[in-house]
């Protein structure tokens, strides 16, 4: 079964508004992290958050994860088009080796 | 850098034959491991390794092998292609010490008919 669901599971906004993506998973973890995937590519990382860490950037991308309620969201602000991809949460399940990903959340940015 | 190297990138089968799919990084990475994605299912785990000689099992097994003979490799066997196994498949890597982040190939499209 999959460890995280992202929510919603597309989004469409137009260029320049801020989008933002949740997702939740059911184990303890040690840090979860968001990946971007663009239509036909690989997965590629975005940010990285540790259990004991409420809040992160990096450039226009702003994290928050919740460890009470087993949830994490993802900002991106002043959205362009070329922030269209599908966006994944993988969380570690608590464990050492493994990452374990949510089903997406597929994002539009429109000119 | 050529990071993760996938081959093939698309493949069409028979059902009950068997291939291979290959994967290689240059990174000097420890951990590697294959994923499928299915539409609507997100990225499963196959199998994965910690280094040379160490494999484990992940979500979804059934129907794969795999070796690893050196750091650099990672190859996934599909043993007798099944219509299920119609996906895209993932090769991603990582060092042991870093932080977790997964470096991913660009995926093989494999069509089992």
């Amino acid at each position: 079964s999959q460890q995280g669901e992202e929510d919603p599971q597309a989004l469409s906004i137009q260029e320049g508004e801020n989008a933002t993506m949740n997702c939740s998973y059911k184990t303890s973890i040690n840090n979860l992290q968001w990946y971007r995937q663009n239509s036909g590519r690989g997965l590629v990382h975005l940010i990285l958050i540790r259990s004991n860490e409420r809040e992160k950037h990096s450039g226009r991308l702003r994290v928050t994860l919740d460890t009470s309620k087993k949830s994490s969201s993802l900002l991106i602000t002043a959205s362009r088009a070329a922030d269209t991809a599908s966006y994944f949460c993988a969380t570690d399940r608590g464990g050492a080796n493994n990452l374990f990903f949510g089903t997406g959340t597929r994002l539009t940015v429109i000119p | 850098n050529a990071g993760v190297t996938q081959t093939p990138k698309f493949q069409v089968l028979k059902t009950g034959q068997s291939m291979t799919l290959q994967c290689a990084q240059d990174m000097n990475h420890e951990y590697m491991s294959w994923y499928r994605q299915d539409p609507g299912m997100g990225l499963r785990l196959i199998h994965y390794s910690v280094g040379a000689g160490i494999t484990d099992q992940g979500e979804v097994p059934n129907g794969y092998n795999v070796s690893r003979s050196t750091t650099e490799d990672f190859p996934l066997r599909l043993l007798s292609a099944a219509p299920s196994q119609t996906s895209v498949y993932f090769c991603a890597s990582r060092g042991m010490s870093n932080t977790g982040e997964l470096f991913f190939g660009e995926g093989s499209r494999l069509t089992v008919l």
